[in-house]
């Protein structure tokens, strides 16, 4: 059982192309999120949807834009792709503690390799 | 603002060897998480374990324990008796107000 699924694996696609990368956790959490992870392995967030409302915004070019359909699913669409955007994209999920204070772990989905040539 | 450090680019040991990861943190909350993540080979990113900052108990799970202090602001992870399969890249993160900051990571490479 995928608690947390991402598709495709790999994407490979030319620069100046429009990309989509899907993302679904079937663990009932009410809060996803995308990653960006370089070459050299750093991590960092991208955003994040809380019940469907973006709450997380980082400093992420308007050329990426998430769309959050229902709580289960957090796709991530990239327009004008550029050479600079190859990466790894991870989707990840949370439950919020009660009390609505914090949330709990993330979960990470297995990854999107993204190559643009 | 948030910050983890972990100071150790790459570790390289024999197998059954104990190795220790260090992470340092920095925040101005009282109130936040401490995480480690597994990264192998294949990709994926595995959680190990969540500290909160009011639990300063030590952790112990197989091979595998956790030593937090807010007095030095530390997280250190240490895997007893390594092995193979250990061989992965190591994330330790901050978490607050919904955001995971994380460090750089510590690549482990065990030998057989």
């Amino acid at each position: 059982d995928t608690a947390v699924s991402q598709t495709p694996k790999y994407l490979v696609t030319q620069m100046g192309n429009d990309k989509s990368i899907k993302c679904e956790q079937n663990l009932g959490h009410d809060t996803m999120y995308w990653y960006k992870q370089d070459s050299k392995k750093f991590l960092k967030i991208m955003f994040s949807y809380n019940n469907k409302e973006l709450i997380i915004n980082e400093t992420v070019p308007n050329r990426f834009s998430p769309k959050s359909p229902d709580k289960a699913h957090l796709n991530l669409h990239i327009n004008s792709l550029e050479l600079g955007d190859s990466a790894v994209y991870f989707c990840a999920s949370s439950q919020e503690a009660s009390g609505g204070y914090s949330v709990l772990t993330q979960y990470f989905g297995p990854g999107t390799r993204l190559t643009v040539l | 603002a948030q910050k983890v450090t972990q100071a150790q680019t790459e570790i390289s040991v024999v197998e059954k060897e104990d190795v220790t990861l260090d992470c340092v943190y920095e925040t101005r909350d009282t109130t936040y998480y401490l995480f480690w993540y597994k990264q192998p080979p294949s990709g994926e990113l595995v959680f190990l374990i969540r500290r909160n900052s009011f639990d300063e108990q030590n952790e112990i799970s197989g091979r595998y324990s956790w030593n937090f202090q807010k007095s030095t602001s530390s997280f250190n992870f240490t895997i007893t008796a390594s092995q193979v399969v250990d061989s992965a890249v190591y994330f330790c993160a901050l978490l607050n107000d919904y955001k995971l900051s994380f460090g750089a990571g510590t690549t482990v490479t065990v030998r057989a």
